[in-house]
């Protein structure tokens, strides 16, 4: 059975704190992994990753992904309360449709 | 474009009830996704379509439960009669199958609560 599992469940930093968030996959025909963040409403995208090694980066946001050993990272680094949320890892299934699996992700919060 | 559009925001209903869902896709996106989002849980995909064809409906958790998807910006998510563990926030996601920039758009979702 596919699977999606992202560690740790929650996590609590301080404001100025770097976080490094985890996530293994065991997925059949693998297409991708994404990371979304999602504060109060729906999930927003934030990186898709098919390439082993290639570092994402999107201002203090950065991930990467190892096909090898079927996992990624995002980090955060100078974390600002705004940061606060819960970060949802995903992983794409090539199929002949595109159908994602979402770990349980792990809940960010910064305090100030 | 306005995004993937859900409605209503937030549904209480009694037990035993039916509950429709609704869902506009992104126009032009050939993909439609249901998930459903517990604390428990996280988020599961329930049902989803290509070209409003029903693909993969495994994660409906029982014939309670049923979508259908009569044109290409409209989709439905039943659940008749409703029971308290329903209870949940459930999200429409849309996608372009050959886009590879971004993944889903998601909807804002719809609370659904059932007493």
């Amino acid at each position: 059975e596919d699977k999606v599992v992202q560690s740790p469940l929650s996590l609590v930093v301080h404001e100025g704190d770097t976080v490094t968030l985890n996530c293994s996959y065991e997925v059949t025909n693998f297409r991708s992994l994404l990371w979304y963040k999602q504060e109060k409403k729906a999930p927003t995208f934030l990186f898709m990753l098919t390439s082993s090694g290639i570092e994402k980066k999107s201002g203090r946001l950065s991930s990467i992904l190892d096909k090898k050993e079927l996992f990624s990272i995002l980090n955060i680094t100078a974390t600002q309360t705004g940061d606060s949320a819960v970060y949802l890892c995903a992983v794409g299934v090539l199929n002949r449709d595109d159908k994602i699996i979402f770990g349980k992700g792990t809940r960010l919060h910064i305090l100030p | 474009d306005a995004g993937v559009i859900q409605s209503p925001r937030h549904e209480v209903t009694e037990m035993g009830q039916e509950v429709t869902l609704r869902c506009k896709p992104i126009s032009g996106h050939n993909s439609l996704f249901w998930y459903r989002q517990t604390m428990m849980r996280g988020l599961e995909l329930l049902i989803y379509f290509n070209n409003n064809v029903p693909i993969d409906d495994s994660g409906m958790p029982e014939d309670r439960f049923s979508a259908k998807m009569p044109n290409a910006s409209f989709s439905t998510l039943k659940i008749q009669p409703s029971e308290p563990r329903d209870s949940a926030v459930y999200f429409c996601a849309s996608t372009l199958i050959l886009d590879r920039a971004g993944g889903y758009t998601f909807g804002s979702g719809t609370r659904l609560t059932v007493v």
